[in-house]
């Protein structure tokens, strides 16, 4: 069976701090991608950063970045220069074979 | 704006009344989805549409219909509404683009069934 585990329910740093959301997950499919989304206290799903099994290239978007280890099935996210605004939950997501695969989310408060 | 749009944004049911979410998506999308998100928890899946005139179950699907109408929409009904279908749902799409892979979602539907 596949499984995302995000091992962290709750963090909370600083504003401007660095901060990093662990993920680990578990497939036997060689091609797949990983998405972070961020659910803000609005409910809606935000795309944060995509990756693609196939390329060894860690995927960054701005102040976001991921760690991506693939024999060590490990996908974190960095969030530099934290703002306010990236309070949320965060959640880990596998797709393989277009099959949706969700972590149970960390919840991520930026304090002012 | 290009997107998914759920409709209602909220509902209280009481048990034993149907009722049917709906979804549409502007962008072209094959594949739609939906799914349940319960306190605490990722979202799992109900039913999905690969394309038009085709749809299979997911993980979760008891309880549950769904009707993909045209290319744009994917209704979900819920035949006799139960306590335990006190949920937050959410529609999806997904484009193949390899540019742009990936899903957009609706902002969601809070159900509650008393």
């Amino acid at each position: 069976a596949q499984t995302v585990t995000q091992s962290q329910p709750e963090m909370s740093v600083q504003e401007a701090e660095t901060v990093t959301l662990s993920c680990t997950y578990d497939t036997s499919e060689n091609n797949y991608y990983l998405f972070w989304y961020k659910q803000p206290p609005s409910r809606q799903m935000i795309l944060v950063i995509r990756q693609e099994a196939y390329k060894q290239q860690n995927a960054t978007e701005n102040r976001f970045s991921v760690n991506f280890q693939k024999a060590a099935k490990s996908f974190s996210l960095k969030i530099s220069d934290s703002q306010l605004g990236d309070t949320a939950m965060y959640f880990c997501v596998l797709d393989s074979n277009y099959q949706l695969i969700w972590g149970a989310g960390t919840k991520l408060i930026i304090k002012p | 704006n290009a997107g998914v749009t759920q409709t209602p944004k909220f509902q209280v049911l009481k048990t034993g009344q149907s009722m049917t979410l709906q979804c549409a998506q502007d962008m072209n999308h094959n594949s739609m989805y939906w799914y349940r998100q319960d306190p605490g928890m990722g979202l799992r899946l109900i039913y999905y549409s690969a394309s038009e005139g085709t749809t299979d179950k997911g993980e979760v699907p008891n309880g549950y219909n769904v009707s993909r109408l045209n290319k744009r929409e994917f209704s979900l009904r819920l035949e006799s509404a139960a306590p335990s279908q006190t949920s937050v749902y959410f529609c999806a799409s997904r484009t193949n683009r390899p540019t742009n892979y990936g899903y957009t979602f609706g902002s969601g539907t809070r159900l509650t069934v008393v």
